[in-house]
């Protein structure tokens, strides 16, 4: 079975700051990972995802992750964060060949001008 | 393209009644949609996947007989909460995949229900 940690609950930024969202996944075989972010009351938006090839990924919106399995990880990053980056921002994984997606916790990220 | 569509938006209802959220597919045939549930503050958990024409398949924990699920259509799938009490209360979130996305899932604007 999959888990994925998503340690902070709530990430304080300044923007224009660099901020970055931590992501750790356990499984046993391999996986699929995603970032999504949800904005209040609407649905998911996903903002980027590894399927395989490069390990660093880019998405919209300027975020990008890398894929580090060695340490499980998938990390959100992005150098520069604005006000309407504000948003619920959830790490999920999936196996490969599976459909069903195993969601973090959620990572808030709120950006203060 | 890949746009997935709630109905409604936000429900309240008494306790005891029934509730029926859609979830439909506007550009795309969802050959399977999920149903997920959030509290707040909290991450999405899978409640049931279901593919068109078959019936759901919930995860464990879920009442099937209390979360009734129907994909009658490739473009719509229905979730009705039977018999709803105020813990039911909840964000519901529905998302579709098509056959050509891979594991990419499209998920809906979510449905608030409040159950009084």
């Amino acid at each position: 079975a999959q888990s994925v940690t998503q340690l902070d609950s709530q990430v304080p930024v300044f923007e224009e700051a660099p901020v970055e969202l931590r992501c750790n996944y356990s499984s046993s075989v391999s996986v699929y990972l995603f970032w999504y972010v949800q904005y209040p009351n609407q649905g998911l938006q996903l903002l980027l995802k590894y399927l395989s090839g490069s390990t660093l990924v880019k998405g919209i919106n300027g975020f990008e992750a890398e894929f580090n399995k060695s340490q499980t990880s998938f990390h959100l990053r992005k150098p520069s964060v604005h006000i309407r980056d504000t948003a619920e921002y959830f790490c999920a994984v999936s196996e490969v060949g599976s459909y069903k997606l195993i969601f973090g916790s959620g990572t808030r990220l709120l950006v203060r001008p | 393209g890949a746009v997935v569509s709630q109905h409604p938006s936000r429900v309240i209802c008494k306790s005891g009644t029934s509730v029926k959220i859609e979830c439909r597919s506007l550009d795309f045939q969802a050959t399977t949609m999920f149903w997920y549930r959030q509290f707040p503050k909290q991450s999405l958990m899978l409640m049931a996947t279901s593919n068109e024409g078959s019936k759901a398949t919930y995860e464990q924990g879920v009442e099937k007989d209390k979360f009734l699920i129907n994909h009658a259509s490739l473009t719509l799938s229905t979730l009705t909460v039977t018999s709803a009490h105020p813990e039911d209360s909840s964000f519901y979130i529905c998302s579709a995949r098509d056959g050509t996305s891979g594991n990419e899932q499209f998920f809906g604007p979510g449905t608030r229900l409040t159950v009084l």
